[in-house]
């Protein structure tokens, strides 16, 4: 049982312009959301989280928008970077326990 | 701050022979760390969480007499492969929580292959 989904494993996007990338959970008991960046053959590093009483959060380029409603996530990364091409993971949690991570999104940033 | 490491960071080993993968916190004091374990092209797979001074919590399906894991302080966790086969070939990474939070820090993965 999936219960946190991202459906596009792959994106591609020209520099300069939006990514973003969608998330869908199962589970209305998460109370807590998290967007991970990785590269291959290292661990996922931090990138921006939301909680479940906001619906939007903003750091720099990337924003994360939270619709409660229909359980969906997206992370926005405008203007697109070269260096944003890696795999991108959400995960979520509830009772700050485990995180519970989707199966990932391969970002490709082309000039 | 929040770095982790991990070591070693690749391990080629035969089959029936145990591998120690260990885990720290460099620059603060974990209060949780946790193992996944990542197939190609798949999601991070929770395979336990560990407290310090306390015995790890094994998902489901995961073999707790396989997969020891010891957290003897609150910056190391150590994680062994026991009696290792090909199939346990996969990237092992640990994370770790400052504090009761969701945030966690991961380290760099450690590949291992059993031939």
């Amino acid at each position: 049982d999936q219960q946190v989904k991202q459906n596009s494993p792959s994106l591609s996007v020209q520099e300069g312009r939006i990514s973003i990338l969608n998330c869908d959970y199962t589970n209305s008991m998460f109370d807590y959301f998290l967007w991970y960046k990785k590269y291959p053959a290292e661990g996922p590093t931090f990138l921006i989280s939301i909680s479940s009483i906001k619906d939007k959060n903003e750091d720099g380029r990337f924003t994360v928008f939270l619709n409660k409603s229909a359980k969906h996530l997206s992370l926005h990364i405008v203007p697109s970077q070269p260096g944003d091409s890696a795999v991108y993971f959400c995960a979520a949690g509830y009772n700050t326990d485990k995180l519970i991570f989707g199966t990932g999104t391969r970002l490709q940033v082309f000039p | 701050g929040a770095v982790v490491s991990q070591h070693p960071s690749r391990v080629i080993c035969k089959s029936g022979t145990s591998v120690k993968i260990e885990c720290r916190s460099l620059d603060f004091q974990a209060t949780t760390m946790f193992w996944y374990r990542q197939f190609p092209k798949q999601s991070l797979m929770l395979m336990a969480t560990s407290n310090e001074g306390s015995k790890a919590t094994y998902e489901q399906g995961v073999e707790k007499d396989k997969f020891l894991i010891n957290h003897a302080s609150l910056t190391l966790s150590t994680l062994t492969v026991t009696s290792a086969h090909p199939e346990d070939s996969s990237f092992y990474i640990c994370s770790a929580s400052r504090t009761v939070s969701y945030e966690q820090y991961f380290g760099p993965g450690t590949r291992l292959t059993v031939t």
